[in-house]
């Protein structure tokens, strides 16, 4: 799997747009990258993915580079409770091997009021 | 429309001791994971299954077995529980599987059942 780099941690004033960073130079042609954020005690959470266009949903918009290095994760207004840490994966198939989504250790955005 | 559902959401139980946690979720997906998140590190695969009848190792399977019982259902089982096994197992489901749309599919998680062995 590609692998993926992510600041530590991030801070973001309330109200604000919360722009998170994340680098996957290595990433190949049929990858998609995945973003999830975990709340303190919940299960991780679906935000968006997209292989090389921008997408948006009613969550957040991602910002896929042209040429698929890096990407930017949006929430347009953060609030309070966008606190969380927010994972970027690159998700690959390995054909006779495991399966799933790779965790690293994301970023911890703290939301400021 | 519940989702992903785990249960129980906590046990402690003794070094030796067995259980079995359940999973079931009630999105119509065939694919479904085994996931133990440990303070300070990521989530780690324990098993996977693609589809009914079927199961395979993921990235810390030793200790652990699991059951898929059905498309709706898929269970982790610890036979002899160690203070190593002590964590957080999050449950996850993803829609059917074939080749074409496997990169498209998220991942869909539970909340959690927190173990703990003494």
């Amino acid at each position: 799997d590609a692998k993926t780099t992510q600041p530590p941690s991030m801070d973001c004033a309330e109200g604000r747009a919360a722009n998170l960073p994340c680098n996957h130079s290595t990433i190949s042609g049929n990858e998609y990258v995945y973003w999830y954020r975990q709340i303190h005690s919940q299960g991780p959470q679906y935000i968006i993915h997209g292989l090389k266009n921008n997408e948006t949903n009613e969550m957040a918009s991602l910002i896929i580079t042209e040429d698929r290095k890096s990407s930017t994760l949006i929430l347009p207004h953060a609030t309070l409770r966008d606190t969380a840490v927010y994972y970027c994966i690159v998700r690959a198939y390995s054909g006779g091997g495991a399966d799933g989504l790779t965790f690293g250790k994301g970023t911890h955005l703290i939301i400021q009021p | 429309n519940a989702g992903v559902t785990q249960t129980p959401k906590f046990q402690v139980l003794k070094t030796g001791q067995s259980m079995t946690l359940q999973c079931a979720q009630d999105m119509n997906h065939n694919s479904m994971y085994w996931y133990r998140q440990d303070p300070g590190m990521g989530l780690r695969l324990i098993y996977y299954s693609a589809s009914e009848g079927t199961t395979d190792k993921g990235e810390v399977p030793n200790g652990y077995n699991v059951s898929r019982l059905n498309k709706r259902e898929f269970s982790l089982r610890l036979e002899s529980a160690a203070p190593s096994q002590t964590s957080v197992y999050f449950c996850a489901s993803s829609r059917p599987r074939t080749i074409e749309i496997f990169y498209n599919s998220p991942l869909h998680f539970g909340n959690g059942t927190r173990l703990t062995v003494t």
